[in-house]
């Protein structure tokens, strides 16, 4: 009954690679978000999607493309992998109403770029 | 621009005390919501508080208390008689309504609760 699930929790992959992260949510929300942690724990939006549309775009290269094929669903995905990619990834969700948009944080994942 | 300041990077305390944490922010709308996470060495982050900008009574959760000034832009949060489980890196955070409710974060305060 996880609420925001992300998969992988570990991501270890070399330079130049693409790879994904797919996150769900169960909470029947209508905005998804992704950021990313750098290393010294700074956390920084990336993206937000509401209702499948892109409504944040935090001037993030243009390797990195999000998918969203339904309000349940926010993928990223990563072309190219470069060493300062490497991160942690949060998905989060809410429901996008003044008063209720308290946004909920999947696990994480950990993408090393080797 | 928003801002939100966590001065204190990193604060040790013993079991039993009380410790609070500092958040001053920076924003030029009316209204805007106040956060407060909590990250423990697990990597997750966990939902603590939100405060929206027109209500300014203190609130207080357990062991858990948040103070809200208005007049010098600041939502400290207050951990009584900690406990070594409350070792983490607490964040707050502020959300803008006019720019896709995105959150912008504090750099974080790492709390170590030692027995």
């Amino acid at each position: 009954d996880t609420a925001v699930s992300q998969t992988p929790k570990y991501l270890v992959t070399q330079m130049g690679n693409d790879k994904s992260i797919k996150c769900e949510q169960n909470l029947g929300h209508d905005t998804m978000y992704w950021y990313k942690q750098d290393s010294k724990k700074f956390l920084k939006i990336m993206f937000s999607y509401n209702n499948k549309e892109l409504i944040i775009n935090e001037t993030v290269p243009n390797r990195f493309s999000p998918k969203s094929p339904d309000k349940a669903h926010l993928n990223l995905h990563i072309n190219s992998l470069e060493l300062g990619d490497s991160a942690v990834y949060f998905c989060a969700s809410s429901q996008l109403h003044r008063g209720t948009d308290t946004q909920y944080f999947g696990p994480g994942t950990r993408l090393t770029v080797l | 621009a928003q801002k939100v300041t966590q001065a204190q990077t990193e604060i040790s305390v013993v079991e039993k005390e009380d410790v609070t944490l500092d958040c001053v922010y920076e924003t030029r709308d009316t209204t805007y919501y106040l956060f407060w996470y909590k990250q423990p060495p697990s990597g997750e982050l966990v939902f603590l508080i939100r405060r929206n900008s027109f209500d300014e009574q203190n609130e207080i959760s357990g062991r858990y208390s948040w103070n809200f000034q208005k007049s010098t832009s600041s939502f400290n949060f207050t951990i009584t008689a900690s406990q070594v489980v409350d070792s983490a890196v607490y964040f707050c955070a502020l959300e803008n309504n006019n720019a896709g409710n995105m959150l912008t974060f504090g750099g974080g305060t790492r709390l170590m609760v030692k027995p």
